[in-house]
């Protein structure tokens, strides 16, 4: 299966704990996005990548959250201090390049529920 | 703050009929306008980019069509059958390769 693909896909996890999700994009896309979606929503824009460089984070990402993508392959997504208010499904996607037309192709997200 | 409305919220129809959805966005600074299906516990599938006022694409039994100048999309599926259940997300792609989702509408297909 050479699509996006995120781990893990659930993650259970008590108030104040740190947190760290992975996503793996399509082999040679240099976009990755991360995006959230709470109940009833739809998904969100956090942060993205071009190659290893963080280009733009979102209002939402607060200081907590940090991603990285440090050989412009993979990424990870670390929430410290988690609150319930970070309960959500996490979405990686990723595109080829940064053109309107380039579809952005997700993974199947990591649930997070925070108790 | 950018606004991206999805109609109906959801949907349920019997195997067979067909049925439409609306999204709305701003009119204004458009690069594009993406449709996603979403099935439960699966990735969100890609189905369409649209870029061009007027401009319509297929895929199977879906499609849609685009009004950049009023701001709005509209998705079409002819003979719904059971597995085209799924929610059914539009996107506005705002400056920067950042999409904006609508809420979406979710439909469900009776046999």
């Amino acid at each position: 299966d050479t699509g996006v693909s995120q781990d893990p896909r659930h993650k259970i996890t008590k108030r104040g704990q740190n947190v760290t999700f992975r996503c793996d994009p399509i082999s040679e896309h240099n976009r990755l996005y991360w995006y959230r979606q709470t109940l009833g929503q739809g998904p969100e824009f956090l942060t993205y990548f071009q190659n290893e460089a963080q280009l733009e984070k979102s209002r939402l990402l607060s200081d907590r959250f940090s991603a990285e993508r440090p050989k412009g392959s993979f990424s990870t997504l670390e929430i410290q201090r988690t609150e319930q208010g970070d309960s959500a499904m996490y979405l990686c996607a990723s595109s080829v390049g940064g053109h309107a037309t380039d579809t952005q192709y997700f993974g199947p997200g990591t649930r997070l529920t925070v108790l | 703050i950018l606004n991206v409305e999805q109609s109906p919220q959801s949907l349920h129809v019997q195997e067979g009929d067909s049925t439409n959805f609306t999204c709305s966005f701003p009119s204004s600074n458009f690069y594009a306008l993406h449709w996603y299906r979403w099935e439960t516990a699966k990735s969100p599938e890609a189905l369409f980019v649209m870029t061009l006022n007027g401009d319509e694409k297929k895929k199977g039994r879906i499609s849609a069509t685009l009004n950049t100048k009023e701001g709005y999309s509209y998705l079409y599926i002819k003979g719904s059958q059971p597995e085209d259940s799924a929610t059914y997300l539009c996107a506005f792609m705002e400056y920067g390769n950042k999409l904006v989702f609508g809420a979406g509408t979710i439909l469900r297909v009776k046999s």
